[in-house]
């Protein structure tokens, strides 16, 4: 089993500043990573697929990088609405898919 | 619109077994599969498993393999995950999702893009 490991936990970030999460799986994947945001009492919303390629309706302060085992999301310039959970997900033994533990990222 | 309706709360007593459903529409359910994902209280995502609409067959994640039934009826639209043995862990959110499928020169990339509103089940005696 593909085991996703996220850093950090948690993230002290102020409104306007960059944050960078960081994802690693335990074995190559390629590109086939995803990243989503999760707000409280809400359902993951999908952000990146492909490691780096935005949804659909995603802002462009949003954006992934890496490929093989490391993989990052950044926020340009962090916005309140985007104080949030994040998760990873690979796909690269679809059907199956394992997540990250999450990074939450909170206004410092 | 692709929508996924899930069906309502559950509460259990330990030991039992939980029966929830996703009712798809807006897409041909037997063209996509369709994963189920856990969201204990205040705890990450772990994907649980997935079905093949066009033909029941179905992959689980290792921590769930033989408490979990993942199911799909074509003729109702509708995917089931049942969950038996119940104990106290398991109280959480469920939640159905299906992808869209993106493909570049080199590859295919399956993202998770579509989600069911979620459903609480709580185990307690």
């Amino acid at each position: 089993e593909i085991v996703m490991t996220q850093s950090p936990a948690t993230l002290s970030v102020s409104p306007g500043e960059r944050a960078t999460l960081s994802c690693r799986a335990s074995q190559s994947i390629t590109n086939k990573l995803a990243w989503f945001q999760q707000k409280p009492g809400q359902g993951p919303r999908l952000l990146i697929y492909g490691a780096s390629t935005r949804a659909t309706g995603i802002p462009a302060r949003f954006s992934g990088s890496g490929s093989g085992t490391e993989f990052t999301l950044t926020i340009s310039s962090l916005q309140s609405e985007d104080f949030a959970v994040y998760y990873c997900q690979q796909y690269d033994n679809w059907p199956r898919g394992t997540f990250g533990g999450g990074t939450k990222v909170e206004i410092k | 619109e692709v929508q996924l309706e899930q069906s309502g709360a559950e509460v259990k007593k330990p030991g039992a077994t939980v029966k929830i459903s996703c009712k798809v529409s807006g897409y041909i359910f037997t063209n996509y599969y369709l994963h189920w994902v856990q969201q204990a209280p205040g705890k990450g995502l772990e994907w649980m498993g997935v079905v093949d609409p066009e033909n029941g067959e179905t992959k689980y994640a290792e921590n769930f393999q033989g408490r979990v039934t993942i199911t799909a009826d074509t003729s109702t639209e509708r995917a089931y995950l049942e969950l038996s043995s119940l104990r106290s862990e398991d109280t959480a959110v469920y939640y159905c999702a299906t992808y869209s499928v993106y493909c570049t020169t080199t590859n295919c990339h399956h993202a998770l893009d579509k989600w069911g509103q979620g459903t609480l089940v709580t185990v307690s005696s």
